[in-house]
């Protein structure tokens, strides 16, 4: 079975640091692109940011460039998601998912496999 | 960044019904959209991707078109498990943008 598991939320106090893990089983890892999306509460989807396969490439949304860190270990089938200066508007929850492959370059920006998320609180 | 707007935020409607749901982008992104279903308390699902590609395993009920700007999903005859919110993706550049959702509802 095709299964994302995050975990590392918490609570986190404003300024502080976390880093949030996705275990991915079921299919080759390594082989797929990985985005982070998050929801904070009541409201809509937020893009944050993305993975290449190989990791040798990484994309933020502005909202968080310079504070977050996206990493992978494909030896371990894990994506990871380091987060620093966090602030209130962080809060939310944190989904991981995965890039879909097909024949157009653009194809992974389509997020076919997603986890059930890890909360994270930033509150003192 | 690219703006992808919903309309309409909500609507109310009865099993059996046929639905529609629209969502327009600022600027055009050719095919490259997604839909997506989310039920409260669970992850997002991926419903539709190039506008208008079933993804595997998503009843036939489902559809999507449109091209440029402007889009639209449709659920031909609502069931009851189709009651959630559905959000529209633009995966034309980065970051890809999501709408800010229409939450479908039983009448």
């Amino acid at each position: 079975e095709v299964q994302l598991v995050e975990s590392g939320g918490g609570l986190v106090q404003p300024g502080g640091s976390l880093r949030l893990s996705c275990a991915a089983s079921g299919f080759t890892f390594s082989s797929y692109a990985m985005h982070w999306v998050r929801q904070a509460p009541g409201k809509g989807l937020e893009y944050v940011s993305a993975i290449s396969s190989n990791g040798g490439s990484t994309y933020y949304a502005n909202s968080v460039k310079g504070r977050f860190t996206i990493s992978r270990d494909n030896s371990k089938n894990t994506l990871y998601l380091q987060m620093g200066s966090l602030r209130a508007e962080d809060m939310a929850v944190y989904y991981c998912a995965r890039g879909a492959v097909g024949p157009a370059a653009k194809n992974w920006y389509y997020m076919d496999v997603w986890g059930k998320g890890t909360t994270v609180t930033v509150s003192s | 960044d690219i703006q992808m707007t919903q309309s309409p935020s909500s609507v109310s409607a009865s099993v059996g019904d046929r639905v529609t749901i629209t969502c327009r982008a600022s600027q055009g992104i050719s095919s490259w959209l997604a839909w997506y279903q989310q039920k409260p308390g669970k992850a997002p699902k991926l419903l539709i991707y190039a506008a208008s590609s079933l993804q595997s395993g998503v009843p036939s009920r489902f559809s999507g078109s449109g091209s440029g700007t402007d889009f639209t999903l449709t659920i031909s005859s609502l069931q009851p498990e189709d009651f959630a919110t559905y959000y529209c993706q633009q995966a034309n550049s980065f970051p890809p943008t999501f709408g800010q959702g229409t939450k479908l509802e039983i009448k």
